[in-house]
């Protein structure tokens, strides 16, 4: 089965860098998608990784090692707007069937 | 140009009541989801539908029936509703064909049961 862990919630400053953390266990590994989720608002994509190493999209990288069944959102230049839940999933089966991480909240404060 | 969506956005309704949430997606995939987002905030998935063929169907109780009339169509009617039924019901899609794509989700249903 799968099991993904992800700190509840995490706090930091407008202007700094922070790094969300999502540890996971498979049976097959099929890469690991991190979404973004205002509150009271959709899920939306942010990142996919699928091969090791750390992929940078703006403020937002995105790294994974599967030896260590391990991945991190790294967020920088934080903007108060960057306030929501991270979710961290991964495909399980085939047709692309999701499993979330509980989410980690994330509170910007000025 | 809405990409996904949904209606009902809230849905207020008494214990033991039958409703319908209706999902519409016009970016031509062919797979699309039932999500439930409980008050923790945890993103379950229900079902699955791929062409208008069920493909997922999650331990879910029986009360919650999907339907797809076409493959831009999804939804999901509950009868005898419970109080657990509370909850924000998520719509997606996306196109299955070759490796892992995003799941594009609707605005999402509010359901509340009283």
């Amino acid at each position: 089965g799968q099991n993904i862990d992800q700190p509840t919630e995490m706090t930091a400053t407008e202007g700094a860098i922070v790094q969300i953390n999502c540890t996971y266990q498979t049976s097959g590994f099929n890469g690991l998608f991190w979404y973004q989720q205002h509150a009271g608002e959709a899920p939306t994509f942010l990142s996919y990784n699928v091969l090791d190493g750390l992929e940078e999209k703006g403020r937002f990288s995105s790294f994974l090692s599967r030896s260590k069944g391990y991945s991190y959102l790294l967020l920088k230049e934080l903007q108060m707007k960057d306030s929501a839940s991270y979710l961290c999933a991964v495909p399980s089966g085939g047709y692309n069937k999701l499993i979330f991480g509980a989410g980690t909240r994330l509170a910007v404060h000025p | 140009d809405t990409a996904v969506s949904q209606t009902p956005k809230y849905l207020v309704t008494q214990m033991g009541n039958d409703k319908s949430i209706k999902c519409e997606q016009n970016l031509g995939h062919d797979t699309m989801y039932w999500y439930k987002q409980d008050s923790k905030k945890f993103l379950k998935i229900m079902f699955s539908y791929n062409n208008k063929e069920l493909i997922i169907n999650e331990t879910v109780p029986n009360r919650f029936s999907p339907k797809s009339p076409d493959k831009a169509h999804l939804n999901l009617h509950i009868n005898s509703l419970e109080l657990g039924d509370s909850a924000v019901y998520f719509c997606a899609s996306t196109e299955t064909s070759g490796s892992y794509n995003e799941q594009f989700f609707g605005p999402g249903t509010r359901l509340t049961v009283l």
